[in-house]
């Protein structure tokens, strides 16, 4: 089954402790990107990877990182994580930056 | 101004009317446009894309594309229950960039 996968799904940790979220798609996509999703602000977009070892910033890159070492993997990192990136965050993969996009089941990130 | 606009909502129609859901958008040159669904807690999905002016159908669902006016429709005839959810717009701008709307909230009550 052509999917895009997430995890953790949720996540509660504290200010200052360094998380991943992982993505991984099995649909051979070039393009993959990560969004949050917050009240009223739509999806906006962190980091997206045109391929492997090829990464840029999106609208609201600060205080995350990314890394693509593989073609189906895009790990989100949050190095320091502040109460500011509480939110809904999804992954994203397509053939090219324009076309339609499968997203991840999202991952619901708390930080106290 | 927003690249991608939308009515919040929001829009609250019976069941069996017709539900229009309406974005604009601010680059002239957009060629691509999607409309996405989204369930409470959940991942968006696509419904339709559509590239050229005038009216797509898929089933219940129509997607309208005025590049003069640069806006794009939704239009859902025969709305159910099970519409009711929240509605992105998304369209390619500035050639090489995918920008959502907020999104509209859509209710249909039985």
């Amino acid at each position: 089954e052509a999917q895009v996968t997430q995890n953790p799904r949720y996540l509660i940790t504290v200010t200052g402790k360094k998380l991943t979220v992982t993505c991984s798609q099995n649909m051979n996509h070039e393009y993959m990107s990560w969004y949050r999703q917050d009240p009223g602000l739509g999806l906006r977009q962190i980091y997206y990877s045109m391929n492997v070892e090829v990464t840029d910033k999106g609208d609201v890159p600060e205080g995350y990182k990314v890394s693509r070492k593989e073609k189906r993997n895009f790990p989100l990192i949050l190095e320091s994580p502040s109460p500011n990136q509480t939110s809904l965050y999804f992954c994203a993969s397509s053939l090219k930056r324009t076309d339609t996009q499968y997203f991840g089941p999202g991952t619901r990130l708390t930080v106290l | 101004q927003k690249e991608v606009e939308q009515n919040s909502g929001p829009l609250s129609v019976p069941e069996g009317a017709i539900a229009s859901l309406n974005c604009t958008y601010s680059d002239r040159g957009s060629q691509s446009f999607f409309w996405y669904r989204q369930y409470s807690g959940k991942s968006p999905e696509l419904i339709m894309f559509i590239y050229s002016n005038g009216d797509k159908e898929d089933g219940r669902f129509t997607a309208q594309l005025n590049k003069a006016s640069q806006y794009v429709s939704l239009l859902i005839r025969d709305s159910q229950p099970s519409d009711s959810a929240t509605y992105l717009c998304a369209v390619t701008e500035y050639g090489n960039k995918l920008v959502f709307g907020a999104g509209t909230i859509l209710r249909v009550k039985s």
